[in-house]
């Protein structure tokens, strides 16, 4: 499979722990991009990659959230002291630099307790 | 105003039928647009991208585009009840891409 990838598919946890989800893009593809989702909404943006630059991150996203792409490949995305609120479907995508066209991966959701 | 506006429906055609779905944007400076399919508990799929006004045919969807008007829409012919589903349009300037919450859409059998 050389779609996009990740992991875990679901997550859940208590209000205040710490949880990191995975994306693994298609290999060619240099640009890596976070959205949220929940439901009855479209997925919204957080953050983009451009290789292991992180070059916008949301001024919706509050300092609990954190995402890293070491060496331009995979990326996590790490939420801190989680609350009932991040509750959603955490969607990742990648694109390649000449077409700014982006294939989704599978998702993670979350649920906080 | 909200960034890319969509009819939530629910559109509901009968099997066969056209359906129409639209959507309007507020950034004059948008560059691409996409429609994504969305089934429930699944990913967004890419259907279409247009990038140009006019319109853009592929199988049974056709997009289109009005620059002057903001606005973009997808037409699927012959509906079959398995494009049942939530479609998303989502319009891009550089590397952001807004999506609208999404129109679902019921073909009946």
């Amino acid at each position: 499979d050389t779609g996009v990838s990740q992991n875990p598919r679901h997550k859940i946890t208590k209000r205040g722990q710490n949880v990191t989800f995975r994306c693994d893009p298609i290999s060619e593809h240099n640009r890596l991009y976070w959205y949220r989702q929940t439901l009855g909404q479209g997925p919204e943006f957080l953050t983009y990659f451009q290789n292991e630059a992180q070059l916008e991150k949301s001024r919706l996203l509050s300092d609990r959230f954190s995402a890293e792409r070491p060496k331009g490949s995979f990326s996590t995305l790490e939420i801190q002291r989680t609350e009932q609120g991040d509750s959603a479907m955490y969607l990742c995508a990648s694109s390649l630099s000449i077409t700014d066209t982006q294939y989704f991966g599978p998702g993670t959701r979350l649920t906080v307790l | 105003q909200k960034e890319v506006e969509q009819n939530s429906g629910p559109l509901s055609v009968p099997e066969g039928a056209i359906a129409s779905l639209n959507c309007t944007y507020s950034d004059r400076g948008s560059q691409s647009f996409f429609w994504y399919r969305q089934y429930s508990g699944k990913s967004p799929e890419l259907i279409m991208s247009i990038y140009s006004n006019g319109d853009k045919e592929d199988g049974r969807f056709t997009a289109q585009l009005n620059k002057a008007s903001q606005y973009v829409s997808l037409l699927i012919r012959d509906s079959q009840p398995s494009d049942s589903a939530t479609y998303l349009c989502a319009v891009s300037k550089g590397f952001k891409t807004i999506f609208g919450a999404g129109t679902r859409l019921f073909v009946k059998a």
